[in-house]
């Protein structure tokens, strides 16, 4: 079955500090991916896509995700995190589905960055 | 918002009402696409659109319909509303499918009392 795994419901970091938030994929083929943020009561915006080439993808407001093929792995990561960087983080798979493609996301990760 | 509207933007309606969602884009991309979030599931699709009048089902299509009679203008409609479809509910379009990112609409706050 193709999914996308979420394995944390919050990261809690420090501003200034380095943040991770995780996210494992698996899908037949190969994999589009994508990271998407979620502020309150907005609807989700696209931060970075990993569609092939260079394993390390840089996105929107200084994000970056590395894409880890023999782990099946796609983590957002961010040198220094903002208090303003707080939200829902969302990971998606694009899956080949009958005759179309389908984004499959993840059950969300909350991202607290405190002062 | 990538000049995609949705509205109600929130509604409350009684179970066993119809209710219909509308979204709009002003971006003249081909593919729609219904979404609900609940906690703990994401985003599940409920259906989407790859052109005018063309509608498949999406994971969660049971107790909704979709109608696309215009490029910019998407409908879900819940044909007998229950409590079970209270949820957020996002649109979103994309120009194509496989490597494309979606962009989302601001969503519909719906509550089935």
């Amino acid at each position: 079955a193709q999914s996308v795994a979420q394995p944390e419901d919050q990261v809690n970091v420090a501003e200034g500090n380095p943040l991770t938030v995780k996210c494992t994929y698996s899908v037949s083929g190969n994999p589009y991916l994508f990271w998407y943020v979620q502020y309150p009561n907005r609807g989700l915006q696209f931060l970075l896509k990993y569609i092939t080439g260079d394993n390390l993808v840089k996105g929107s407001y200084g994000f970056e995700a590395e894409f880890n093929k023999s782990q099946t792995s796609f983590h957002l990561k961010k040198p220094s995190a903002l208090v303003s960087d707080s939200a829902l983080y969302f990971c998606a798979v694009s899956a080949r589905m009958d005759s179309s493609y389908k984004l499959i996301f993840g059950s969300g990760t909350r991202l607290l960055v405190r002062p | 918002d990538a000049g995609i509207t949705q509205s109600p933007r929130h509604k409350v309606t009684e179970t066993g009402t119809p209710v219909t969602l509308r979204c709009h884009q002003t971006e003249n991309h081909r593919y729609m696409y219904w979404y609900r979030q609940d906690p703990g599931h994401g985003l599940r699709l409920i259906h989407y659109s790859y052109g005018v009048k063309d509608t498949d089902k999406g994971e969660v299509s049971d107790g909704y319909s979709v109608s696309r009679s215009k490029t910019e203008d998407f409908l879900l409609t819940l044909e007998s509303a229950t409590s079970s479809q209270t949820s957020v509910y996002f649109c979103a379009i994309s120009g194509q499918t496989s490597n494309y990112e979606q962009y989302f609409g601001p969503g519909t706050r719906l509550t089935v009392t």
